[in-house]
């Protein structure tokens, strides 16, 4: 695709459900990487992929939180048993092999509001 | 104490302003240095990338990085509406994949 795409766009669940966020990266990109992004504050990371292996789980902030990649492609993101504190916004990037360190492209988020 | 800080804002400025966003960190082992652009519910975008000390010129943008007082700086000169963003720095210690962001500044450039 011509950028990374995320779904869904906005997602409103009500405390204690299950949810999941889709990141389809840009083609070829090999390295994946989920931020969230918390109202007014800068992005904090969760979790980078390298093909469908994930050498830096060290951001996820509880054992509720997980991740997974298949086919070197598609991400999810998986929240299970939401709490209000996990509202926010999560923003999945990907980025191509050989490429300076810091040259991310993001996608435009998936809003998540927990009642 | 967050490894990078910077400060929030908000920012307004006239159009045609220079614009002067900051950001100090304090790992000495970050060596890579980023400036993304985020407009309102839209994405991080990169606008510039510096490595190590120095300073980078692009447009009306320039990065600044001095290592030793552990400080970055994006100059924006004759600043446009258009240019009315978050601004967020990263960096990264260069093994690592994962960068470390700053809170981000908002910036409005009034017409």
């Amino acid at each position: 695709g011509a950028g990374v795409s995320q779904s869904p766009s906005n997602k409103v669940t009500e405390k204690g459900k299950d949810v999941e966020l889709r990141c389809d990266p840009i083609s070829g990109h090999t390295a994946l990487y989920w931020y969230r992004q918390r109202l007014g504050q800068g992005l904090e990371f969760l979790i980078y992929f390298q093909g469908n292996s994930a050498p830096d789980k060290s951001g996820l902030p509880s054992d509720r939180f997980s991740a997974e990649r298949t086919g070197e492609s598609v991400s999810t993101l998986t929240i299970q048993r939401t709490q209000q504190e996990d509202s926010a916004v999560y923003l999945c990037a990907s980025s191509h092999p050989g490429r300076t360190t810091g040259e991310l492209f993001f996608g435009e988020g998936s809003r998540l509001t927990v009642l | 104490q967050k490894e990078v800080e910077q400060d929030p804002g908000p920012l307004s400025v006239p159009e045609g302003a220079i614009v002067s966003l900051n950001c100090t960190y304090s790992n000495s082992a970050f060596q890579y240095f980023m400036w993304y652009r985020q407009y309102s519910r839209k994405g991080p975008e990169l606008l510039m990338y510096t490595y190590s000390s120095g300073n980078k010129e692009d447009g009306r943008f320039t990065a600044q990085v001095d290592k030793s007082s552990k400080y970055i700086s994006l100059f924006i000169r004759d600043s446009q509406p258009s240019d009315s963003a978050t601004y967020l720095c990263a960096m990264s210690r260069g093994s690592a994949r994962q960068l470390t962001f700053g809170s981000g500044t908002q910036l409005t450039v009034l017409p």
